[in-house]
């Protein structure tokens, strides 16, 4: 079975520039996280999608930071412009959502922003 | 609202000696707590999960943790480090019945000494 994948891994842009970030979920999971982990800390949900709907969106930095997930798969995370404290990496993870004692999150092996 | 505290941010064993990662947990309710490892430039696995069943969880790679509500201790343990278990580990709570939302620790790294 296929895991999370992310794209790109790594990923190097000046300020004020727009990035992008992809992630495939788990064939099947209908939830699909982004997280923000900074060197040294603990990831920080930004976006919690259950199918296609953002049910949780209170940590996204809506001025700069935007996300999508068109037909409840696939999902992208926007910043525009990136600053140089959005270097960090990005998690996304899925589960399949439902009770809880079933939320174990499948995370991707992140991508890696450096805004010089 | 629910949260985590790991006591130490660097542990450090020996090969071979007894692995113990702390984790205190807050919550009004009760909780489902997680503990999740890290290796190097990939994202987290899980490791094992305790949803209020027995108090003692196995995980994989031979890790084991106890919940003690007393305490609000959810300490994450191995009886003998292998090189293979140096990487950062997170402890996570969520509370049941809320709206999923997993709070992560700020995480442990251990080091294992050879």
């Amino acid at each position: 079975e296929a895991g999370v994948v992310q794209s790109p891994r790594y990923k190097i842009i000046e300020k004020k520039q727009p990035v992008a970030f992809w992630c495939n979920p788990i064939s099947g999971h209908n939830t699909l996280y982004w997280y923000l982990q900074n060197l040294g800390q603990g990831p920080e949900l930004l976006i919690r999608y259950e199918n296609e709907e953002a049910v949780d969106d209170s940590q996204l930095p809506k001025d700069r930071f935007s996300a999508e997930r068109l037909k409840g798969v696939d999902s992208t995370l926007k910043i525009q412009p990136a600053e140089l404290g959005d270097s960090a990496v990005y998690l996304c993870a899925s589960s399949l959502g439902g009770l809880a004692g079933r939320n174990e999150q499948f995370f991707g092996p992140g991508t890696r922003l450096t805004v010089l | 609202a629910q949260s985590v505290t790991q006591l130490g941010s660097h542990v450090s064993v020996s090969e071979g000696a007894l692995v113990l990662l702390r984790c205190n947990y807050s919550s009004s309710v009760p909780p489902y707590l997680f503990w999740y490892v890290q290796y190097p430039n990939q994202g987290l696995q899980l490791l094992l999960k305790y949803t209020s069943a027995a108090t003692l969880v196995k995980g994989i790679n031979g890790f084991e943790a106890e919940f003690k509500k007393s305490e609000t201790s959810f300490h994450l343990t191995k009886p003998s480090a292998h090189m293979s278990d140096a990487a950062e580990y997170f402890c996570a709570v969520l509370v049941s019945g809320g709206y999923q939302k997993v709070t992560f620790g700020t995480g442990t790294k251990l080091q294992v000494i050879p």
